[in-house]
């Protein structure tokens, strides 16, 4: 009964490769966002969609492509992968896009290049 | 200037003493804060929102101070398990959203 999972936990892969992020919340929340934490542990806003629609794309790489199929999921598919993107990427949800409103987290997904 | 600052630390505290830190923003127009704990390898958790009035909660207590435009977090009473990075978070409104900005955080040990 997880509230925000994701999957994979752990992915490996070679530069240039395409790989993709899965992303699902159960807590019946509007909202779902993508965060990148890098080596230095800063945790920066990547995407938000509310309700399937992009509210938020903060001067990430057109190789990041974000897709809501419905508002309990947003996956990240990323092209030609870079060594610079090795990273924990984190999933969150929160009920409406209102400032009040606090975000639960999943337990990340550290993406390793070579 | 960055937007959300913290002093990352770490603070080494012994058990039982009281820590704060700080937190500043520079966007005037932040309406929300919070604060979120963020133990190794894992993802963050919401400790507590911040509120215009200040909150407590058991030994947390954070305030805001919109005119210095920053927020605080008093833990008293530290125990082992308080030991963690402590993240602050301001919304600000921008487009008929609100933009969540982290702060890179603050480390916490507490020591027997």
């Amino acid at each position: 009964d997880t509230a925000v999972s994701q999957t994979p936990k752990y992915l490996v892969t070679q530069m240039g490769n395409d790989k993709s992020i899965k992303c699902e919340q159960n807590l019946g929340h509007d909202t779902m966002y993508w965060y990148k934490q890098d080596s230095k542990k800063f945790l920066k806003i990547m995407f938000s969609y509310n309700n399937k629609e992009l509210i938020i794309n903060e001067t990430v790489p057109n190789r990041f492509s974000p897709k809501s199929p419905d508002k309990a999921h947003l996956n990240l598919h990323i092209n030609s992968l870079e060594l610079g993107d090795s990273a924990v990427y984190f999933c969150a949800s929160s009920q409406g896009q209102g400032a009040n409103q606090p975000q639960h987290f999943g337990d990340g997904t550290r993406l390793s290049i070579l | 200037r960055k937007e959300v600052e913290q002093d990352p630390g770490p603070f080494n505290v012994p058990e039982g003493a009281t820590v704060a830190f700080n937190c500043t923003y520079s966007n005037s127009a932040s309406q929300s804060f919070f604060w979120y704990r963020q133990d190794c390898r894992k993802e963050p958790k919401l400790l507590m929102s911040v509120y215009s009035s200040g909150n407590e909660d058991g030994r947390f207590t954070a305030q805001l101070n919109r005119a210095s435009q920053y927020i605080s977090l008093l833990i008293r009473d530290s125990k082992l398990s308080d030991s963690a990075t402590y993240l602050c978070v301001v919304n600000t409104p921008t487009g008929g959203s609100y933009i969540p900005t982290f702060g890179r955080g603050t480390s916490l040990i507490v020591h027997p």
